[in-house]
């Protein structure tokens, strides 16, 4: 059984730094590329950020560019987001996603963690 | 970056209706067009990959259609526990752009 769980959702204050973690269990993680998908409180979803089952691609939204950075550890079965220089508009639930094939490309999301909340105060 | 619109954005029906649900994109996105579905306090679901195409586990009253820029997702019956919200995704350029999504409320 697939599982995505994340951790390192906080409460923190404009111009912080925060790190947050997806522990993947129930499919061969390394090779699946894998997602950040966030949610604004009763918002829309926004692909944040993605990165290729060797890890060799990484692919950012423009409003994260230069702020976040993806990267996973194949040996850990864990994918990570560290954010640094957090906005208000980056408060959000932070879902990590597992891609339903095997390319190297993000695509369509088969499987999602239950989300991690990160809430940025002004 | 590729918009999807989303409509309506509420739907109000029964039980035992049908529901249709459009995506258009502000380009074409050939088929690749995903749907999920979403219930409050719970992650997205995957139901429909590749504009036509149900993931495993998904009931045959869900069915997609649609390539280019025009797609739609159709719920043949509604049945209690498909009142939620419906999202499109598109997979064709990064960044993976999600409408806004539907609300189908049971009226």
């Amino acid at each position: 059984e697939v599982q995505l769980l994340e951790s390192g959702g906080d409460l923190l204050q404009r111009g912080g730094s925060l790190r947050l973690s997806c522990a993947a269990s129930g499919f061969t993680f390394s090779t699946y590329t894998m997602t950040w998908v966030r949610q604004a409180p009763g918002g829309g979803l926004e692909s944040v950020s993605a990165i290729s089952g060797s890890g060799g691609s990484i692919y950012y939204a423009d409003s994260v560019k230069g702020r976040f950075t993806i990267s996973r550890d194949n040996s850990k079965n864990t994918l990570y987001l560290q954010m640094d220089s957090l906005r208000a508009e980056d408060t959000a639930v932070y879902y990590c996603a597992k891609d339903f094939s095997r390319m190297a490309v993000p695509g369509t999301l088969d499987f999602w963690g239950q989300g991690t909340l990160v809430t940025v105060s002004s | 970056e590729i918009v999807l619109t989303q409509s309506p954005a509420t739907l109000s029906l029964s039980p035992g209706e049908r529901a249709t649900l459009s995506c258009r994109a502000s380009q074409s996105v050939s088929s690749y067009l995903a749907w999920y579905q979403q219930k409050p306090g719970q992650a997205p679901r995957l139901l429909i990959y590749d504009a036509s195409n149900r993931a495993t586990g998904v009931p045959a009253r869900f069915s997609g259609s649609g390539s280019g820029t025009d797609f739609t997702l159709t719920i043949s019956s509604l049945e209690p526990e498909d009142f939620a919200v419906y999202f499109c995704q598109q997979r064709s350029n990064w960044p993976n752009t999600f409408g806004h999504g539907t609300k189908l409320e049971i009226k």
